[in-house]
């Protein structure tokens, strides 16, 4: 099966522009999360997306947009980039119920956003 | 402060030592709590998760203090691939958010 893929593998924009990052979940997974990882740090939350409706969000500006298509898919936009945007962008997917979430993320290889 | 704080290391051992980290938190609510292992320029993967009666996965060893709000994973018997950063991962009120120590870094020599 299919893990989590995401697109574009590296992208290098120039500030202020715009960039829309693509995920794919793993197959009957109907949670997506972001995440932003900053070289020699932790992946930090920016949002979790589950049947199309926004579930949770981090401490991020709102420049950082997504959302969720019918087939939980997910697209993460970030509008006037800025250097401090440089960081690899994780997806992950989970099975999520309303009562309880299994805890185990399935993380994409990640986009690397490169803001000259 | 930060939701999660973990030593950033690096942690350099032989094959074969033992070697423990720790990280806290700083949500007294956190349900939820886990390793996860990052090699370089790889994404993270679930190493395991933590209970509170404590957990063993082989070599690893997982310990979850509620009262002092840390979280410990021992690692016996290094071997050479255990080299990575190992995540200390906590969620938050809503299970929605898990947040992301900055990582340990493990550095196993032959």
């Amino acid at each position: 099966d299919a893990g989590v893929t995401q697109s574009p593998t590296h992208l290098i924009k120039t500030r202020g522009q715009q960039v829309t990052l693509r995920c794919s979940p793993i197959s009957g997974h109907k949670s997506v999360s972001w995440y932003q990882q900053v070289l020699g740090q932790g992946p930090q939350f920016i949002f979790q997306y589950y049947e199309k409706e926004e579930r949770g969000r981090g401490n991020f500006p709102d420049r950082f947009s997504a959302r969720q298509f019918p087939n939980y898919s997910s697209e993460l936009n970030v509008n006037a980039l800025l250097l401090g945007d440089s960081a690899l962008y994780l997806c992950a997917s989970s099975l999520y119920s309303q009562n309880a979430n299994t805890g185990e993320l399935f993380f994409g290889e990640g986009s690397r956003l490169t803001v000259l | 402060r930060k939701e999660v704080e973990q030593d950033p290391g690096p942690f350099n051992v032989p094959e074969g030592a033992t070697v423990a980290f720790n990280c806290t938190y700083s949500n007294s609510a956190s349900q939820s709590f886990f390793w996860y292992r990052q090699d370089c320029r790889k994404e993270p993967k679930l190493l395991m998760s933590v209970y509170s009666s404590g957990n063993e996965d082989g070599r690893f060893t997982a310990q979850l203090n509620r009262a002092s709000q840390y979280i410990s994973l021992l690692i016996r018997d290094s071997k050479l691939s255990d080299s990575a950063t190992y995540l200390c991962v906590v969620n938050g009120n809503n299970f929605n958010k898990f947040y992301f120590g900055s990582g340990t870094k493990l550095n196993v020599k032959p």
